[in-house]
């Protein structure tokens, strides 16, 4: 079945680096805008940056733009978010979601943990 | 920047109808979707390009979009329709993608 699923998160100290990864199966991956959004403790969802199906094309929120970079490898399913210079704000939980063509987030996975902490 | 404002809280009583607000400047020119979000689960795509449904969600749930509210209506409330409700737009002007602030919907 159509699955994402999410690695990588983990307690890192203010000013490092992370990388998270989103493996996707049960779809063709290329075929897919894919995206990252993440939601602070007890907060909303916060959109953070979308790669097009074929890589040419990544858009980011003002929030982390400069900082991290959205990048997919379609010879591995896998979707990455490489995470610099990390703050404090950014602890949250980190979910990918395929596009739909509508610009919609049809399918999602359940997420991995980031805490920004010294 | 496009923002989306969605009333903090619902409550409703069981078998009752309740409706979630989504106001954003001209939205009704936007395709709208709705998520749903259970503690400590994903979202789940309930209303999608305004009034459409994925399969498997039942038809209880429905959306409408004009001028600048976009409403999603939960009929016949059930218990286990208590969550987080958000509503989502792509802003064309910035390619950014936006998600209304969250309502938590209570069933009393």
């Amino acid at each position: 079945q159509v699955e994402l699923v999410e690695s990588g998160g983990g307690v890192v100290q203010p000013g490092r680096s992370l990388r998270l990864s989103c493996a996707a199966s049960g779809f063709t991956f290329s075929s897919y805008a894919l995206h990252w959004v993440r939601q602070a403790p007890d907060k909303g969802l916060e959109w953070v940056a979308v790669v097009s199906y074929d890589g040419s094309n990544k858009f980011y929120a003002d929030s982390v733009k400069g900082r991290f970079t959205i990048s997919s490898d379609n010879s591995k399913n896998t979707l990455f978010l490489h995470m610099n210079r990390l703050r404090p704000e950014d602890t949250a939980v980190y979910f990918c979601a395929r596009n739909g063509a509508l610009n919609y987030m049809d399918v999602w996975g359940k997420g991995t943990t980031v805490t920004v902490s010294s | 920047s496009y923002a989306l404002t969605q009333p903090p809280s619902v409550s409703v009583a069981p078998g009752k109808t309740a409706r979630i607000t989504c106001g954003g400047n001209n939205i009704g020119s936007k395709s709208v979707h709705w998520y749903q979000q259970k503690p400590g689960q994903a979202p789940v795509l309930l209303v999608y390009d305004n009034t459409d449904r994925p399969s498997g969600i039942p038809e209880r749930f429905s959306g409408s979009n004009s001028g600048n509210t976009a409403t999603l209506t939960i009929t016949r409330v059930e218990a286990g329709d208590e969550a987080d409700y958000y509503c989502q737009v792509w802003d064309f002007s910035s390619d950014h993608f936006v998600f209304g602030t969250g309502t938590d919907v209570t069933v009393l």
